[in-house]
This record gives C-alpha cells, structure tokens and sequence, in this order.
C-alpha cells in the first residue's frame, strides 16, 4: 500500500453514461497524476496536477474526460459519454515536486472500468 | 513518437534463478528511468530508479544497468523468489523539460517464477 487511495475500485457503466473517480494522494504530496492502462500494455499519461492547478494534458484527453483538483488535495477525474473504448484501468499517482533528479511516483490500486 | 520497449513479452524462470528483464528507450534525452513492479489487479509498485549520470545502482536483489549509448536498460533480479512473479515496467522521464513531469512507459514483461 503506497497511500495514494482510488475510488471505487470497480466501475460497471452503460456506453453513453458519465463515471467520476476519485484519487487521494499521499498527503504531503503536491504533483497528483492520472495514467491510463489498458490490458497488457503499459500506463499511458493522461493529466497532471500541481497543488490546484492542471499543468499539462495529454491528447488522449478528449473534450470527454476532465480532471479536477480543488483543494490542491484530492482530484477527480470524470468521462462524460462514455465509450466502449474508454474501458481500462485509470491509476493515479503522486508525488512532491521531482528534485535532484528523482521522479518516483506512488501510484494507487486503480480504478477498473467497464463500459458495456 | 518515441517511446520506451521491452525486448521480451514473457520471462520464465527457476525459482532462485536470477533474472533479467530488459528494456530500450529511444529518446536520448531522457534523464531518468524507474523499474515498476505491478501484480494482477494493483497499481505499478517502484522498484528502483537510476539517473542518466549513472550506469548501474544496486538494491536489495536487485540491479539497474544503464548503457546510454545504445539506450538500453535492464533490471537484474538475484534469487528470484515467486513473489516476484509480476509484469515488469521501465518507464523514462526527461525532467530538464518543463513539462518533465510525466513519465513514459514501455508494455511489460510478464515475469512467471516456477517453483
């Protein structure tokens, strides 16, 4: 358990439907991530946030997907109109700003959805 | 675009054996790679990183080489034991870009420890 928490860890939609997941990170950390993985393949970049601010977006984040972070704390991540494609695992990490050349990010359990 | 690959899908191996999972990365600017494990239905677990003015470093079991200059890396494993029966990720990272924050991942190797 690294302490970045991700809820729920299982989500079955109806294609159409909007999901919201939620991420907390590990408390002192102020870089929180969203990746995407779909099966056998690695974790893709999807977003990541700096206290509140959203610093960078990848192109696989359509006008669909949005990503919020509020307090600087926890982050959600929600897809409108979602797609049988949008189905995989979205995993969040965490970390402070990298230093001294060190970027480990603490990643969560995941949240596995299924759009039907 | 460049991305980071693994020469090999699948690793099968005697238990104690040592292993050796590789990987090549094409982007000669990145500046830091991470060894992720990642067991069915969790999130990627960091196992050991290495700066680019490094070409190895050592943990407990296990060892990182870096050779830069045909962009290759791999995670050596002494005693594989079947806990580490997991998919293997390297992922890159150039931190001297502003946007140096994502990191880059190639698709795993499946890492199967017989007994």
């Amino acid at each position: 358990d690294t302490g970045v928490s991700q809820d729920p860890r299982h989500k079955i939609t109806k294609r159409g439907q909007n999901v919201t997941f939620r991420c907390d990170p590990i408390s002192e950390h102020n870089r929180l991530y969203w990746y995407r993985q779909t099966l056998g393949q690695g974790p893709e970049f999807l977003t990541y946030f700096q206290n509140e601010a959203q610093l960078e977006k990848s192109r696989l984040l359509s006008d669909r997907f949005s990503a919020e972070r509020p307090k600087g704390s926890f982050s959600t991540l929600e897809i409108q109109r979602t797609e049988q494609g949008d189905s995989a695992m979205y995993l969040c990490a965490s970390n402070p700003t990298p230093i001294d050349l060190v970027n480990e990010q603490f990643f969560g359990p995941g949240t596995r959805l299924t759009v039907l | 675009g460049e991305s980071v690959g693994l020469h090999l899908p699948t690793l099968s191996v005697q238990e104690g054996d040592n292993s050796i999972i590789n990987c090549a990365y094409s982007n000669s600017a990145s500046d830091y790679f991470i060894w992720y494990k990642q067991e069915s239905g969790k999130g990627p677990q960091f196992i050991i990183d290495i700066r680019s003015n490094m070409d190895k470093r050592q943990g407990q079991r296990v060892t990182v080489l870096l050779n830069k200059t045909v962009k290759h890396l791999s995670l050596q494993i002494a005693a594989t034991q079947p806990g580490d029966s997991a998919v293997y990720f390297c992922a890159e990272n150039i931190l001297k870009e502003t946007s140096g924050s994502r990191l880059t991942f190639g698709e795993g190797t499946q890492l199967t420890v017989n007994p």
